[in-house]
């Protein structure tokens, strides 16, 4: 199993739809968890951390499953500007010595006129 | 904010040049990393740096190689450039390993190897 799964779609949405993406994660005791926009032949940027109680941004809901080692993210009322690709990354390990995060290859989104 | 620059953004270089590719991070961060991106493969990691003159391998450290001799600035190295290295490269840096940093990327840079 893939440390990190997503899929890879693409989601073709129209505006105002309302969208959600999964993840899953193969290592229980990660820790911590975060959704990065990219846009397309840009860096990725942090959207949104994960936190275990779930939590909203504006239009954007991010929530943790542990028991079924998943994170989604749902997006409400879709705009233009929401198209990109949406990475999943998870910080498999605690501690001060855990240096890297885990990505996964990122879900394509596009929201049509 | 976090500021990760990375001074080439594009490049075209020819087979067997070294190419050095800088980076540099201005908020004191411990960790430094380096990442290629290819379509389809997604983020894969090259090289990490905890501290300085420290280094660690990634999932693809082949043909490349690190410097890390100031806390903000990390270096990477292709020794003899080859057209399977043609790709976006990623630095990022990350203030410590503690569960919730995140990790800051610069703007890439796009190298064709011809």
């Amino acid at each position: 199993r893939k440390e990190v799964e997503q899929d890879p779609g693409p989601f073709n949405v129209p505006e105002g739809a309302t969208v959600a993406f999964n993840c899953t994660y193969s290592n229980s005791a990660s820790q911590s968890f975060f959704w990065y926009r990219q846009d397309c032949r840009k860096e990725p940027k942090l959207l949104m951390s994960v936190y275990s109680s779930g939590n909203e941004d504006g239009r954007f809901t991010a929530q943790l499953n542990r028991a079924s080692q998943y994170i989604s993210l749902l997006i409400r009322d879709s705009k233009l500007s929401d198209s990109a690709t949406y990475l999943c990354v998870v910080n498999p390990y605690s501690g001060a010595g855990s240096y890297q995060l885990t990505f996964g290859k990122g879900t394509k989104l596009s929201v049509i006129p | 904010d976090v500021k990760v620059t990375q001074s080439s953004r594009y490049l075209v270089k020819r087979t067997g040049e070294k190419v050095f590719l800088e980076c540099v991070q201005d908020m004191d961060h411990e960790n430094m990393f380096w990442y290629r991106q290819d379509p389809g493969l997604g983020l894969r990691l090259i090289y990490f740096s905890y501290d300085v003159k420290m280094k660690e391998k990634g999932d693809i450290p082949e043909g490349y190689s690190v410097s890390r001799e100031k806390k903000e600035r990390f270096s990477l190295i292709l020794e003899s450039a080859s057209t399977n290295q043609t790709s976006m490269y990623l630095c990022a840096s990350r203030e410590d390993g503690t569960s919730g940093n995140t990790i800051y990327f610069g703007e890439g840079s796009w190298l064709t190897v011809v």
